[in-house]
């Protein structure tokens, strides 16, 4: 198994650019995550889906939208890049019968000039 | 949710043991203490939960004071490998975690 795995692992954008960062997990997780981490900080949670057909708001949503497009995939979309959204950005899953673990994948680098 | 309170910063001697505290007074009834830890920029790792109970597993044992309002991780044999920042998160479900800035526990030769 692959586990949770996310594309693309670095990337560079310009102020007001678009892009989608993907993620997917292969352990039949009901939920699934997104956070940001800057740097020398803990991880804050943009959004999150308990289950397919449902995201929720975590605690910095802002300039961030999510597709739960199936139960494998969950993608992150900045529809206009800014300075401030430059970070680290990991993707997890979980199973919700159990209440204790995470997933994490490898993170995505994002800069935004 | 119930807030943590964790050292910065923390040292080890390679082969001791390693003990990290975790201060969550306001720990409701329902609230699980959960590790986790982030190796130099990898994805956070999970490493052991418990309700009340104390908890052991093949990476480390967690105890929990009886009132519930601290509680630690203890890695028995720190190695190198085991350098990391030590994340202590109380929560009652698993969705919404909440990551504060944690320890970073340095293991020295």
């Amino acid at each position: 198994n692959a586990g949770v795995t996310q594309t693309p692992k670095f990337q560079v954008l310009k102020t007001g650019q678009s892009m989608t960062l993907q993620c997917a997990q292969d352990m039949n997780h009901n939920s699934m995550y997104w956070y940001r981490q800057d740097p020398g900080m803990g991880l804050r949670l943009i959004y999150y889906s308990a289950s397919e057909g449902t995201t929720d708001k975590g605690e910095v949503p802002n300039g961030y939208n999510v597709s739960r497009l199936n139960k494998r995939e969950f993608s992150l979309r900045l529809e206009s890049a800014a300075p401030s959204q430059t970070s680290v950005y990991f993707c997890a899953s979980s199973d919700l019968t159990r209440v204790n673990e995470q997933f994490f994948g490898p993170g995505t680098r994002l800069t935004v000039l | 949710d119930a807030k943590t309170t964790q050292p910065t910063s923390m040292d080890c001697a390679e082969g001791r043991a390693a003990n990290l505290p975790c201060n969550h007074s306001t720990i409701s009834g329902n609230e699980y203490v959960y590790w986790y830890r982030q190796i130099h920029s990898q994805g956070p790792q999970y490493i052991i939960h418990g309700l009340k109970n104390n908890e052991t597993n093949e990476m480390a044992s967690l105890i929990i004071t009886e009132d519930r309002k601290s509680s630690t991780l203890i890695l028995p044999h720190a190695t190198l490998r085991d350098t990391a920042v030590y994340y202590c998160i109380v929560k009652h479900n698993n969705n919404d975690m909440r990551f504060g800035a944690g320890t970073r526990l340095t293991v020295k030769p």
